[in-house]
């Protein structure tokens, strides 16, 4: 399958401080990103769904200032999380799809940042 | 309710068993169904990828999906300790920019 590359694969950071994450599609051009959070033993849920070179659409509930996407290119975007606080903490894990013509693959996943907020 | 319901287990099974791991949904405008293996802190591998009703095989592991019910299955045959994972299902509609719904995950433990 195609290659998702998530960097980095964990990070700590101190609180107020702000923390990038990047997601790059290696073998292929990715038209469409997604960004998930996943809490331990729980499912993903899904942040925001990015474009190139168009504003991201967030989910309900997720402050779109305070976790900014970003999609400059089709093989790279990021998420940074903003003034980062304890609560933060959480796995964050991008999925990256082609665009047309293949309309109907299928998403491909990063390998997850475990972030720490102390 | 949840669009795509799964038992979220844990399972446990012992080598060479027959897993089943089975997920329903309410949307009939889902097409496109999925299978992923995620293990612990990494992201989620597909597995099995299908379109509509039917089956898919792919060595150990095979997809049905049965849209006149809305329910969805994945059997692994001759289970091995390296299945054990956690399985999300997921699904979607048709178009390119969809994103996916899943299943909350049936964590799943082969026994050597």
């Amino acid at each position: 399958g195609a290659v998702v590359s998530q960097h980095p694969s964990w990070v700590i950071c101190k609180s107020g401080t702000s923390v990038k994450i990047e997601c790059r599609s290696l073998d292929f051009q990715a038209t469409t990103m997604f960004w998930y959070r996943q809490f331990p033993k729980q499912s993903l849920m899904l942040m925001a769904t990015s474009n190139e070179g168009s504003k991201a659409t967030y989910e309900q509930g997720v402050e779109k200032d305070k976790f900014l996407i970003n999609h400059a290119s089709l093989t790279l975007s990021t998420l940074t999380v903003t003034s980062a606080h304890p609560e933060d903490s959480s796995f964050y894990i991008c999925s990256a799809r082609q665009g047309p013509p293949f309309v109907n693959t299928e998403a491909f996943f990063g390998q997850g940042t475990r972030l720490t907020v102390v | 309710q949840k669009e795509v319901e799964q038992d979220p287990g844990p399972l446990s099974v012992p080598e060479g068993a027959i897993v089943s791991l089975n997920c329903t949904y309410s949307n009939s405008a889902f097409q496109y169904f999925m299978w992923y293996r995620q293990y612990s802190r990494k992201g989620p591998e597909l597995l099995m990828y299908t379109y509509s009703s039917g089956n898919k095989e792919d060595g150990r592991f095979t997809a049905q999906v049965d849209k006149s019910s809305k329910y969805i299955s994945l059997f692994i045959r001759d289970s091995q300790p390296s299945d054990s994972a956690t399985y999300l299902c997921a699904m979607r509609v048709s178009g390119s920019a969809r994103q996916l719904t899943f299943g909350s995950g049936t964590q799943l433990t082969v026994l050597p």
